[in-house]
Formats: structure tokens, C-alpha cells, sequence
């Protein structure tokens, strides 16, 4: 298993242009997440999806679009990227189902955007 | 709204010594996570903590739960130079979901020879 995958690794954006940020896994696992972590900070949810075609807002959505058409692939999408998006960007999945035993989450390698 | 408190931030150790990190969170929750950063690295899941009075451990960590307190440790034993990362504590805010986990802010430790 390759487990969770992100592309690119690193990419520099001027200021309003757009990019999606690419995430897949290969341990059918059913939530998604993409988060993104300032220097010194702990990580921020930006979405997650708890299935092919349901995604929602974590804490901090603004100035981001997620969809999950597959169970594999959870793509992040920036429109008009702005400084305040530079950032680390990590991908991570997990398996849940409520009531049941509770799964680690797996995370990729993460994406250093830096936007000028 | 949640909030999770990692203390203390920076801890410098000498090899060999015990600490302990704490982890506070400010509502009900039914699930708590560690994880270790290596600097420039990614994430990996230490322990997944989801009762109250749950112990875990692994090698010199050792993690737990109090929910009444709303408060998770991670102490370390007899540490090693290995250890040095960052630690995070992460909070399940919805009952019954994975899904909006919230991150403290880290614990930066060094050890030290």
C-alpha cells in the first residue's frame, strides 16, 4: 500500500491565481481530511469527508473548495490564492464507523505552498 | 467551541530523566489522539485514546485520559534522544465523529545528552 499520497510536494503561487492541491489513499478508508499548518502552530481543519459525495467545513474553510467523488481521492481546490494561504497542507484518512472501534488517522507527506 | 491547550510548549530534558506533557481541552469530548512531528516530517498517530481512565503505552510513552478532568498526559520515561519532536494532542469536538479533530498547539521536546 502506498497509504496516503499528496501532489505536489512544494509549489509557489502568485497572489489570485488557482491550484488544486491532490490527495489520494489506497486503504479504503472511509473519512478524508485536509488540513494546513502554520510555522510553530498545531494543524487546522479546513474540510473533511465522511464518504464518496458528502464533505463539510472544519475550522478554517474560507478561500477553499474540496469534492469527493471517489472513496480514493479527496482533491483540495484554492481559488484567488492569498498570502495568508502559504502554508504546509496535509492530507490525512482514516476508518470510523460510529459505535464501532476507533482507527488512527494516516497523513501524507503534506504540500508547502507558498503564495507571493 | 473547543479549545485544546498542550503545556508546556518548549521542554528541554536531559537523557534519562521522566516528564510529563499535559493536554487540557475545554468541552465534553468522547476521543483523544496523540501524534509525533519530526521536524520537516509529516504526522504519525501515537495513541488514540477513547475512555475515561484509558492508559496506552509504547515503548517509553505512555499516555491517558481523564474525561472528568478533561485532561490527557503523555509522559515520557528515562528519555533518549529519539524522542526530540514535537507532540500534538488533538480533541474529537463532535461525540460520535471523527471528523473535526482540534489540534493544541504542540509540545516542542529535546533531549539532550
Amino acid at each position: 500500500n502506498a497509504g496516503v499520497t499528496q501532489t505536489p510536494k512544494f509549489r509557489i503561487l502568485k497572489i489570485g491565481q488557482s491550484m488544486t492541491l491532490q490527495c489520494a489513499q489506497d486503504m479504503n478508508h472511509n473519512y478524508m481530511y485536509w488540513y494546513r499548518q502554520d510555522p510553530g502552530m498545531g494543524l487546522k481543519l479546513i474540510y473533511y469527508s465522511v464518504g464518496a459525495g458528502i464533505t463539510d467545513k472544519g475550522e478554517v474553510p474560507n478561500g477553499y473548495n474540496v469534492s469527493r467523488s471517489t472513496t480514493e481521492d479527496f482533491p483540495l481546490r484554492l481559488e484567488l490564492a492569498a498570502p495568508s494561504q502559504t502554508s504546509v497542507y496535509f492530507c490525512a484518512s482514516s476508518y470510523y464507523i460510529a459505535g464501532g472501534q476507533t482507527y488512527e488517522q494516516y497523513f501524507g507527506p503534506g504540500t508547502r505552498l507558498t503564495v507571493t | 467551541e473547543l479549545k485544546v491547550e498542550q503545556n508546556p510548549l518548549f521542554l528541554s530534558m536531559q537523557e534519562g530523566k521522566n516528564y510529563t506533557i499535559y493536554c487540557n481541552y475545554s468541552t465534553t469530548s468522547d476521543r483523544l489522539y496523540w501524534y509525533r512531528q519530526d521536524p520537516g516530517k509529516s504526522l504519525e498517530s501515537l495513541f488514540v485514546l477513547l475512555s475515561n481512565g484509558a492508559v496506552k503505552q509504547e515503548g517509553r510513552l505512555m499516555a491517558s485520559l481523564d474525561t472528568k478532568a478533561r485532561l490527557s498526559t503523555l509522559h515520557i520515561t528515562a528519555a533518549v534522544h529519539d524522542l526530540s519532536a514535537t507532540y500534538f494532542c488533538a480533541v474529537a469536538s463532535l461525540r460520535g465523529s471523527q471528523g473535526n479533530l482540534i489540534f493544541g498547539k504542540g509540545t516542542k521536546l529535546s533531549v539532550k545528552p
